[in-house]
């Protein structure tokens, strides 16, 4: 079965700090996405990658960066973490095989930024 | 750029009330589509998907949903809900490559 797993369920970091988000798939999946879930929001798009190295920007980018240096694994980066940041964060993947991919989710983890 | 509306942010039925949640898309070209379900503390699971033939398309746990491309709509039904269909669910849209585009949720309380 397909699994992705998030580093952490919770996280409390503070103001101004680095933070670094885990996210590890075992279906060798090409697509990597970085979501921010906020109620009333739905899911909004950060980042997404569909290799090795290599990133796209989605509708949020600011304040984050990312990292994919292998291809089980990405990294959201938190460079210097603000309250505004407090959030649910979502890691998904998919292949890249065919259109219309489904992505399959993480847990998630829930950060809250002090 | 692609846009989902799901036009009820909360609602509330009894056990064995029917259901139908709106979901409209903005793009017109050729499109895949997509229901997940969060059920309280759980990771969002894909209910269904189209993504061309029929389209009438049934998902997990009783779930259907109907593609009307003139009216740019992919509403999500059940029959009969349950108490344990109690959850937040969310419309997508394939935007082109890999992305998704989501709709801002439709909080779901099924009471018994």
């Amino acid at each position: 079965d397909v699994k992705v797993t998030q580093s952490s369920r919770y996280l409390v970091k503070r103001t101004g700090e680095k933070v670094f988000l885990e996210c590890v798939q075992d279906m060798d999946h090409e697509n990597m996405f970085w979501y921010r879930q906020d109620p009333g929001l739905g899911l909004r798009l950060i980042y997404f990658s569909y290799d090795v190295k290599m990133k796209e920007k989605g509708d949020i980018p600011e304040g984050y960066s990312v990292s994919r240096e292998k291809k089980e694994r990405f990294s959201l980066i938190l460079e210097s973490a603000s309250t505004n940041q407090t959030s649910m964060y979502l890691c998904a993947s998919s292949s890249l095989t065919g259109s219309g991919q489904p992505q399959h989710f993480g847990d998630g983890t829930r950060l809250s930024i002090l | 750029a692609q846009s989902v509306s799901q036009h009820n942010h909360h609602v509330i039925l009894s056990e064995a009330a029917s259901l139908e949640l709106g979901c409209n898309y903005s793009y017109g070209g050729t499109v895949n589509l997509f229901w997940y379900v969060q059920y309280p503390g759980q990771h969002l699971q894909l209910l269904l998907k189209y993504f061309s033939g029929d389209p009438l398309v049934k998902g997990i746990k009783g779930f259907e949903a109907e593609f009307i491309k003139s009216k740019f709509s992919f509403n999500l039904r059940k029959p009969s809900v349950q108490w344990s269909d109690t959850a937040e669910y969310f419309c997508a849209v394939n935007s082109g490559y890999s992305t998704l585009t989501f709709g801002k949720g439709t909080m779901l309380l099924v009471s018994p």
